[in-house]
C-alpha cells in the first residue's frame, strides 16, 4: 500500500537550517509530482513547495521563497524539503503528500513532522 | 480564494451536516475535500467536487459546480469528529485550501 513516511522535524533556532525527508513506498515514485504542506500550530493547511515528476519543474510558496528548497531521489524514492535561514513563523507540522495526477489533489499524506523554530 | 462555512459547527449523532466552500471565481468541478482528525495528517475525502475516494464511507458527499461547494455528512457518526479542508486544484501553483471547518458532537 502506499506509504509516506517523514522524518527531520525538530527544535531549531531562529536562521538555522532543517532538512525534511519523505520516504516513499507501495508506488512508482517517478510517476507522481509530490508536495510540501504545513500547519501552523491551531491553523489552516498551508501549501509549501511542488515538484514534478521528474524534477525539472518545482515552485515554492512566496512565504518561502528563496529560503526552501524541494528535490527529490528517484534512487530512494525520498522527497525532500531543504530549510534555511528558518523564522519563527516557520513554525508547524510539516506534511508530505502524493498528487494524484498533475496540479490535481493530493490522494496520499504522510504522517507529518513538527518543525520548531525558538531562541 | 476557498472561502468555507461556517468555521465550526456543534451537531448530535446522526444530525446531517452540510459544510459550504465558495471560490472566488468559477472552477467547474476541480474541487477535493479532506478530513483531518485531530493530530493526524489530512485524509482524501471526495474530488471532482463530488467522487469519493476509495474507502469513503458512503454517508459523505459532495456536490456543487462552478463557485458553490457542499460537503454533506448523511448521518453524522462519533468518528466523523474532524476538521474538514476544501481544495482548489487543476491549476499551477500557489495550491489554494479552504480555512477549514471544525466538526464537534
Amino acid at each position: 500500500q502506499v506509504q509516506l513516511v517523514v522524518s527531520g522535524g525538530g527544535l531549531v533556532k531562529p536562521g538555522g537550517s532543517l532538512r525534511l525527508s519523505c520516504e516513499t513506498s507501495g508506488f512508482t515514485f517517478t510517476d507522481y509530482f509530490m508536495g510540501w504542506i504545513r500547519q501552523a500550530p491551531g491553523k489552516g493547511l498551508e501549501w509549501v513547495a511542488y515538484i514534478s515528476a521528474t524534477t525539472n519543474v518545482f515552485y515554492h510558496a512566496d512565504s518561502v521563497q528563496g529560503r526552501f528548497t524541494i528535490s527529490r531521489d528517484s534512487a530512494t524514492n525520498s522527497l525532500y524539503l531543504q530549510m534555511n535561514s528558518l523564522r519563527v513563523e516557520d513554525t508547524a507540522v510539516y506534511y508530505c503528500a502524493r498528487d494524484r495526477g498533475r496540479y490535481s489533489f493530493f490522494d496520499f499524506w504522510g504522517q507529518g513532522v513538527l518543525v520548531t523554530v525558538s531562541s | 480564494q476557498m472561502t468555507q462555512s461556517p468555521s465550526s459547527l456543534s451537531a448530535s449523532l446522526g444530525d446531517r451536516v452540510t459544510i459550504t466552500c465558495r471560490a472566488s471565481q468559477g472552477i467547474s468541478d476541480y474541487l477535493a475535500w479532506y478530513q483531518q482528525k485531530p493530530g493526524k495528517a489530512p485524509k482524501l475525502l471526495i474530488y471532482e467536487a463530488s467522487t469519493l475516494h476509495s474507502g469513503v464511507p458512503s454517508r459523505f458527499s459532495g456536490s456543487g459546480s462552478g463557485t458553490d461547494f457542499t460537503l454533506t455528512i448523511s448521518s453524522l457518526q462519533p468518528e466523523d469528529v474532524a476538521t474538514y479542508y476544501c481544495h482548489r486544484y487543476n491549476t499551477a501553483p500557489p495550491f489554494t485550501f479552504g480555512g477549514g471547518t471544525k466538526v464537534e458532537i
